[in-house]
């Protein structure tokens, strides 16, 4: 039961370019998209989130973007910094849980 | 800033032992989290606590886990008699409020390991 997809296990972009990550969801329930960053040997850090209702959230370098109708978020990072590189999870909030796709490993090449 | 501590950072336990990881939330937190990632795969809700009780669990926090907050500052997670499928990254997380735009804070996990 996989509701919350992301597809692309790695991303390489060049340090400076921008960086996208995209996520899909099938739970018409979340109320809200919160982006997580995770380095080795450390717990997810909370990056951005969006609610169900907007369409765009900005923080700085990192903006998610959410379409509703095809249910699909993505961020953007701009530009790609080298300590930009983590695994990314997006996860779809309802009630007392997240619900976290599997990730995509971030790479920005200096 | 104010971190979720959890400790060990890694336990090693034989199948059928009872283990207990314990995480230290933010303190000014009031709902706290376990969720675990077994290698190669996706982190999963295992369960959530409020006031003392639990507020919503997952299909694999079953009767062989139990969650408490044994004091002011800890919040444990116990399995009783271990599994080789336990084997996983927990983590322990917090957050200010139950609302799901109220960020969790996760501690920097314990790496189980069952053999």
């Amino acid at each position: 039961d996989q509701q919350v997809k992301q597809n692309s296990p790695s991303l390489s972009v060049q340090e400076g370019r921008i960086s996208i990550l995209n996520c899909d969801y099938t739970n018409s329930m979340f109320d809200y998209f919160l982006w997580y960053k995770k380095y080795p040997a450390e717990g997810p850090t909370f990056l951005i989130s969006i609610s169900s209702i907007k369409d765009k959230n900005e923080d700085g370098r990192f903006t998610v973007f959410l379409n509703k109708s095809a249910k699909h978020l993505s961020l953007h990072i701009v530009p790609s910094q080298p300590g930009d590189s983590a695994v990314y999870f997006c996860s779809g909030a309802g009630s007392y849980q997240l619900t976290f796709g599997k990730g995509t490993k971030l790479s920005v090449i200096p | 800033e104010p971190e979720v501590t959890q400790t060990p950072s890694h336990q090693v336990t034989q199948m059928g032992q009872e283990v207990i990881l314990r995480c230290v939330p933010i303190s000014n937190h009031l709902y706290f989290y376990w969720y675990r990632q077994i290698l190669g795969q996706k982190v999963e809700f295992l369960v959530s606590f409020y006031n003392n009780e639990i507020s919503e669990k997952s299909e694999i926090f079953d009767d062989q886990f139990s969650v408490e907050r044994p004091d002011g500052s800890n919040f444990t997670l116990k399995i009783r008699s271990t599994k080789l499928e336990d084997s996983a990254m927990y983590f322990c997380a917090s957050s200010e409020s139950g609302q799901p735009n109220s960020p969790l804070h996760f501690g920097n996990g314990t790496r189980l390991t069952v053999t």
